[in-house]
Order: C-alpha cells, then sequence, then structure tokens
C-alpha cells in the first residue's frame, strides 16, 4: 500500500525566512509524485509533478526536489502570501493496474508566513 | 478557462437522508476522479472514471456510495442513508488522460455536513 508522510506537520516562518518542508513516501512503482498548495476553504492547486531521483522544478520561490525515499519543497525568500497548506501525493502501480492514476496524499504541512 | 466546478458548494442533510453531489470537469479531460478531505488530513480517493466508466471504486468506503458518469463528462456521487462520519469536504479532479504523470486538477469541493 502506498504510503506518504510529510513533516513537519505545520511551520511557521518570518518574511524572508527560508526553509523546507519534507515528503517521505513508500510506493510500488512510483509515477509520480505531486506537490499542491491548497488555501483554505478551496481545493489543491497543482505546482509540480517529478518523475524520477534527481529531478529539480522550480516555479518563483518554490523548488521541488526528488530522490528514492523522499521529496523536499524549498521556499527561499518566503512571503505571506505563501502562507498555505503544502500537500504531497504519489501516483503508483504497474501500467494497466487498477491503482493506476489514484492519488495517495499525505496530511499536508501548514505554512505560515509571518510579516 | 472554467476549471472543475462542482455544486453545491455546501450540503447539510440529516442523518439517514440521500444526497447527490455534482461535478463539472474540464472540458476535454477525459479522466474524473473523486476524493474525501477530513479536516486536518489531505484528501483520500474514492473512484474514478476513465470516459463513462469506472476504473477503480476501491476507495468507496461502502455500498452507501455510489457514482455515476454516463455521457464521460458531468459526475454525480451519490450517498444512501447517510451517517455523520460522512461529514467531510468531497473533492473532484480531472485530467486530461488516465496515467502516469498527468496532472490532476481539483474543484473547489463540496462541504457535507450530515446532522
Amino acid at each position: 500500500e502506498d504510503q506518504v508522510t510529510q513533516s513537519p506537520e505545520a511551520l511557521r516562518l518570518q518574511e524572508g525566512e527560508s526553509s523546507s518542508l519534507n515528503c517521505s513516501y513508500t510506493v510500488s512503482g512510483l509515477r509520480g509524485l505531486f506537490w499542491y498548495r491548497q488555501d483554505p476553504g478551496k481545493g489543491p492547486e497543482f505546482l509540480f509533478t517529478l518523475y524520477s531521483a534527481g529531478e529539480e522544478k522550480e516555479k518563483e520561490r518554490l523548488k521541488a526536489t526528488l530522490t528514492k525515499k523522499e521529496s523536499f519543497l524549498h521556499i527561499t525568500a518566503p512571503k505571506p502570501e505563501d502562507s498555505a497548506t503544502y500537500l504531497c501525493a504519489v501516483q503508483g502501480g504497474a501500467a494497466g493496474g487498477t491503482s493506476y492514476g489514484k492519488l495517495t496524499f499525505g496530511q499536508g504541512t501548514i505554512l505560515t508566513v509571518h510579516p | 478557462g472554467a476549471g472543475v466546478s462542482q455544486t453545491p458548494s455546501n450540503k447539510v442533510t440529516e442523518k439517514g437522508k440521500y444526497v447527490e453531489l455534482r461535478c463539472d470537469p474540464i472540458s476535454g479531460h477525459t479522466a474524473l476522479y473523486w476524493y474525501r478531505q477530513s479536516l486536518g488530513q489531505g484528501p483520500e480517493f474514492l473512484i474514478y472514471f476513465q470516459g463513462t466508466g469506472a476504473a477503480d471504486d476501491s476507495g468507496l468506503p461502502n455500498d452507501r456510495f455510489f457514482a455515476v458518469r454516463p455521457e464521460g463528462s458531468v459526475s454525480t456521487l451519490k450517498i444512501q442513508r447517510t451517517e455523520r462520519g460522512d461529514s467531510a469536504v468531497y473533492l473532484c479532479a480531472s485530467s486530461s488522460r488516465h496515467g502516469p504523470g498527468y496532472e490532476q486538477y481539483f474543484g473547489p469541493g463540496t462541504r457535507l455536513t450530515v446532522t
């Protein structure tokens, strides 16, 4: 069974204070690791997909990296508008299998950036 | 362009009643997913459709839950004999194809409260 664990559960930063969020996973045949951002009362918003160990992707102040066991979301010089819950999810399974396509999510990290 | 839409945004019902939740995916997206999110948790997979057929319904918690997508576009999640434990946000997502690495785009969710 696929499993995802995110840490820390909550993170408070001062504006401009860089940090990282961790996503540890176990999956049978990783097909993709996804990062989403979720604001209160809204659905998750897609950020990145990573496919293989060593891959990195960037978007504004965010950078996602992937190893064989975990992924990190690095936040550089965060601003208050970066405050949100960040969700990590994995997609696994063999091609044509019944679990192919569904996402297994972690519980999320609640990020608060103070001005 | 238009994203995934869900109606109603909020639904309050009494224990034992029947409810229907609707999802309109992004136009042209063939894969559609339903997830359930409890407070403080990540989304939990329920079912997904590729076209009109349910490709994987392994996440449906019991036979009170049922979903349809008769014309391969709009989907309805149906819950019979609702219980207080069914209270959660029900999220719908769609992707342009079913398979590895295709990001899923989420709607705003329907908040279901069973009293």
